[in-house]
């Protein structure tokens, strides 16, 4: 069964460090999201990405987030620098289409970042 | 005010018993109605999902949507150990694939 794919799945960094994740969707997956989800909440959209184009980063803390899906396939979301409360859940999510009336989301099993 | 508001509290229940969760929401924009679920250390996963008000039934799952009163509701019927995890209520509108999460509710089944 095809599966979206994350890594790491654990992450230790001190605060002001560069922290990355990656994310490789469901094979043919034209939409990528990245969510954040602290402990205790709901999952909260921080970018989507149809192909390699940005559709909506509005909730992205372009300060310090980076997202970019190059080819249309793959993904990395970077912090820098990591603060205290960048300590969640980074889900990564993808779609077949962008049609949100059959167009099931399949979320990777989440990278836990732990900040110190 | 919250898009989307779930009472986060978890929730024992014996095995057999009915589970019953909701959410209610705000944005009249809503359309698409959906409940996920998350085990431990994993992704959400859908679970429901509906489109128009009423009750859909997905085996022991019975979700329902009333836009009128912008609530919208999971039972889980004959309740097992193995449906112990945190159930997320999760909404979207027209023409956008963005979804509004609620808080998730932690449910425990005991055998």
């Amino acid at each position: 069964e095809a599966e979206v794919a994350q890594s790491p799945r654990y992450k230790i960094t001190e605060k002001s460090q560069a922290v990355a994740f990656w994310c490789d969707p469901i094979s043919g997956h034209a939409t990528l999201y990245w969510y954040r989800q602290i402990l205790g909440q709901g999952p909260e959209l921080l970018v989507q990405f149809q192909d390699e184009s940005v559709v909506d980063d509005s909730q992205l803390p372009k300060d310090r987030f980076s997202a970019e899906r190059l080819k249309g396939v793959d993904s990395t979301l970077k912090i820098q620098p990591a603060e205290l409360g960048d300590s969640a859940m980074y889900l990564c999510a993808s779609s077949l289409k962008r049609d949100p009336v059959e167009d099931e989301q399949f979320f990777g099993p989440g990278t836990r970042l732990t900040v110190l | 005010q919250k898009e989307v508001e779930q009472d986060p509290g978890p929730l024992s229940v014996p095995e057999g018993a009915i589970v019953s969760l909701n959410c209610t929401y705000s944005n009249s924009a809503f359309q698409y109605f959906m409940w996920y679920r998350q085990y431990s250390r994993k992704g959400p996963e859908l679970l429901m999902y509906t489109y128009s008000s009423g009750n859909k039934e997905d085996g022991r799952f019975t979700a329902q949507v009333d836009k009128s009163s912008k609530y919208i509701s999971l039972f889980i019927r004959d309740s097992q150990p193995s449906d112990s995890a945190t159930y997320l209520c999760a909404m979207s509108g027209w023409g956008n694939n963005r979804l509004a999460f609620g808080k998730g509710n932690q449910v425990v089944v005991i055998p």
